[in-house]
């Protein structure tokens, strides 16, 4: 894999659903690993940084782990709620520097 | 604290112009980034600064820089303007590498 990719591309579901989003990226040369949430209208906001193989992190009903090794992250979301609904983003830093390499995002729609 | 400011928020210019934008970081964030967002293309980076310092550039054409100044705010200049340079132009800071970037609400050019 030589960009980060993100799927799915959209996602349609009920309120209450469980649901998850796969980021692949490059694994050499590896540093950190982003997530953001974009609601419309709004900026995008940062929801996780990971750097560690095998990292966890929860925040509400939202988790992420990361697998440094295969070059994978997964975006969990326990019990969506329509206040979810947004495009998610990753975005890999590659070596120590600023620059992030973004996906495409996954946008999803949460139906009442 | 108050966020990363952005102006202005809509710009509309011909072609041949040329265009600045300005960025506000959060209090204390030295690290300024910039991103360009287009129908059906993710987040692509443009460059990053620190300390005054441009730390990162990514692929984009000579007719795109940047600076910092000493107070961390940045400026971002587009020459030559052509419709392809129609985008959001997002805005972010960090206090430094490995932590979240904190997004503007951008700048939506228009080039007419």
């Amino acid at each position: 894999i030589l960009n980060v990719e993100q799927s799915p591309q959209s996602l349609h579901v009920q309120e209450g659903d469980s649901t998850n989003f796969t980021c692949s990226f490059p694994s050499s040369n590896f540093y950190a690993l982003h997530w953001y949430r974009w609601e419309t209208a709004k900026s995008p906001e940062a929801l996780f940084v990971m750097t560690l193989n095998g990292d966890e992190k929860k925040k509400g009903r939202i988790s992420a782990t990361l697998n440094t090794k295969e070059g994978y992250s997964y975006l969990y979301i326990k019990g969506s709620q329509p206040e979810d609904s947004a495009t998610y983003l990753c975005a890999t830093a590659r070596g120590n520097t600023g620059k992030l390499i973004f996906g495409q995002g996954t946008t999803l729609q949460v139906k009442p | 604290k108050a966020g990363v400011t952005q102006t202005p928020r809509y710009l509309i210019k011909t072609r041949g112009q040329q265009v600045t934008l300005s960025c506000s970081p959060i209090s204390g964030h030295r690290s300024v980034s910039w991103y360009q967002q287009t129908p059906g293309q993710g987040l692509q980076f443009l460059f990053e600064y620190f300390s005054e310092t441009q730390r990162n550039k990514g692929n984009f054409p000579g007719r795109f820089s940047g600076r910092q100044f000493s107070n961390s705010r940045s400026e971002m200049n587009v020459s030559t303007l052509e419709l392809g340079d129609s985008a959001l132009y997002l805005c972010a800071s960090s206090p430094g590498l490995g932590s979240p970037l904190h997004f503007g609400n951008g700048t939506r050019l228009t080039v007419t």
